[in-house]
């Protein structure tokens, strides 16, 4: 069973600060998702990983495949961002076909 | 283009009935998967369906189901409801089955068992 852990679970802070949020997880990956959920629920997706680092706008993810480790940085940070932020990765080898997922990181971001 | 599309967005059920959760996939998309989001958890795999055929399965017990139809949409099913299957349910479409597929979310189905 692959465990995913994100940190920190709850993160509060101003405007314009640069954010970051970490993912680790126990077993060998395929695909690394980062995803962000608004509070009426639905999910967007945000970055897919294998390797490397991928940028959108003020959002950077990178991932370490050999430590098992990725994290999602927000530059530049904006009250708009504030939202749940859910790593989820898929399992390299066999069995069920979906996602593994974190608790999510709970950002606010205050004016 | 529509994204994806999940039904009803809300609906309250007592213990022990039954209830069907509709989703549309994006167009083109052949592969839909179901998730079980809990309040204050993140969202757990319950099915993956493509091409109208099952390709994984969570950790849910028989009272879960599902069917993918011809036009790629699909119905989450849960039988002998309990108070513990509040939550939200959450679909997801994708090209392909592929495990890099990248995904696209519906608005989620929150279901209330009183």
């Amino acid at each position: 069973k692959n465990e995913v852990e994100q940190s920190p679970q709850n993160l509060t802070a101003q405007e314009g600060e640069f954010i970051t949020i970490n993912c680790s997880y126990s077993v060998g990956i395929s695909a690394l998702h980062w995803l962000q959920q608004h509070p009426g629920g639905g999910i967007v997706s945000l970055f897919m990983l294998s390797s490397g680092k991928k940028k959108h706008g003020r959002l950077i993810a990178t991932i370490n495949i050999q430590e098992k480790h990725s994290s999602l940085h927000i530059t530049a940070s904006h009250p708009r961002d504030s939202a749940v932020y859910i790593c989820a990765v898929r399992n390299s080898g066999g069995g069920a076909d979906g996602l593994t997922f974190g608790k999510g990181t709970h950002l606010i971001i205050q004016p | 283009d529509a994204g994806v599309t999940q039904s009803p967005t809300h609906l309250i059920k007592t213990r022990g009935q039954h209830v069907t959760l509709r989703c549309s996939p994006i167009s083109g998309h052949k592969s839909v998967s179901w998730y079980q989001q809990v309040l204050g958890q993140g969202p757990q795999f319950i099915f993956q369906y493509y091409e109208k055929e099952e390709r994984g399965r969570g950790n849910f017990p028989d009272r879960f189901s599902a069917r993918q139809f011809p036009n790629y949409s699909s119905e989450l099913n849960v039988n002998a409801l309990l108070l513990g299957d509040s939550a939200l349910y959450l679909c997801a479409s994708s090209l392909l089955a592929g495990k890099t597929g990248e995904l696209f979310f519906g608005e989620g189905s929150r279901l209330t068992v009183l």
